[in-house]
């Protein structure tokens, strides 16, 4: 079956403009999380939908990240006013629910490049 | 708080070599989860195992074994006879075992890069 898809693959932007990630995931999965990636990093933690409340959005960096997923299916983030430092891979997982021992799938992520 | 640090950057292997992958964790729980993904030149991170807090055995799939040591908060990696096609970037992580309403992000260490040379 289709796996996590992300879109788009590249985004560059200019510093200060407004962005938007989308993340498509497993069909049937109520859990869906966003990390971010630095280049020689390990993913980090943004933001955990249960179904379509944001559950857990302790790892937001600051107020100008927000996400949504409306039919608890779908989500976007979403970058206000980008800065060059949000440059990053932002990766998508889902799992078929919550719970610590599901395994989460993880999509091919979105490059975005803040010049 | 959750940590996991993997203190090895980069490997560097001739092909047919062992090559073993240290992983050191952090977390006040005594019920947690811990997982290996490798996450290959292509980017997308692919899940390799899972091994639970209350389960010390060792594990072996096919050339990947993994060794579980609570006592040293360690869960080790281990690739036998690598291949060329093992070339990638290996991350460990930990999520927490108490079930929670906010679900259960993972806390990956910095990742080891494996380069297999023929």
């Amino acid at each position: 079956g289709a796996g996590v898809s992300q879109t788009p693959s590249n985004k560059v932007t200019e510093k200060g403009k407004y962005v938007e990630l989308r993340c498509d995931p497993i069909s049937g999965h109520t859990a869906l999380y966003w990390y971010r990636q630095s280049l020689g990093q390990g993913p980090e933690f943004l933001i955990y939908f249960q179904g379509t409340g944001a559950a857990d959005d302790s790892g937001l960096p600051n107020d100008r990240f927000f996400a949504v997923r409306p039919e608890g299916s779908v989500s976007t983030l979403k970058i206000q006013r980008t800065e060059r430092g949000d440059s990053a891979v932002y990766l998508c997982a889902s799992s078929l629910q919550g719970q610590s021992y599901n395994e989460q799938f993880f999509g091919p992520g979105t490059r975005l490049t803040v010049l | 708080a959750q940590k996991v640090t993997q203190a090895q950057t980069e490997i560097s292997v001739v092909e047919k070599e062992d090559v073993t992958l240290d992983c050191v964790y952090e977390t006040r729980d005594t019920t947690y989860y811990l997982f290996w993904y490798k996450q290959p030149p292509s980017g997308e991170l692919v899940f390799l195992i899972r091994r639970n807090s209350f389960d010390e055995q060792n594990e072996i799939s096919g050339r990947y074994s993994w060794n579980f040591q609570k006592s040293t908060s360690s869960f080790n990696f281990t690739i036998t006879a690598s291949q060329v096609v093992d070339s990638a970037v290996y991350f460990c992580a930990l999520s927490e075992g108490r079930i929670k309403a906010a679900g259960n992000k993972l806390t990956f260490g910095g990742g080891t890069r494996v380069l297999v040379k023929p």
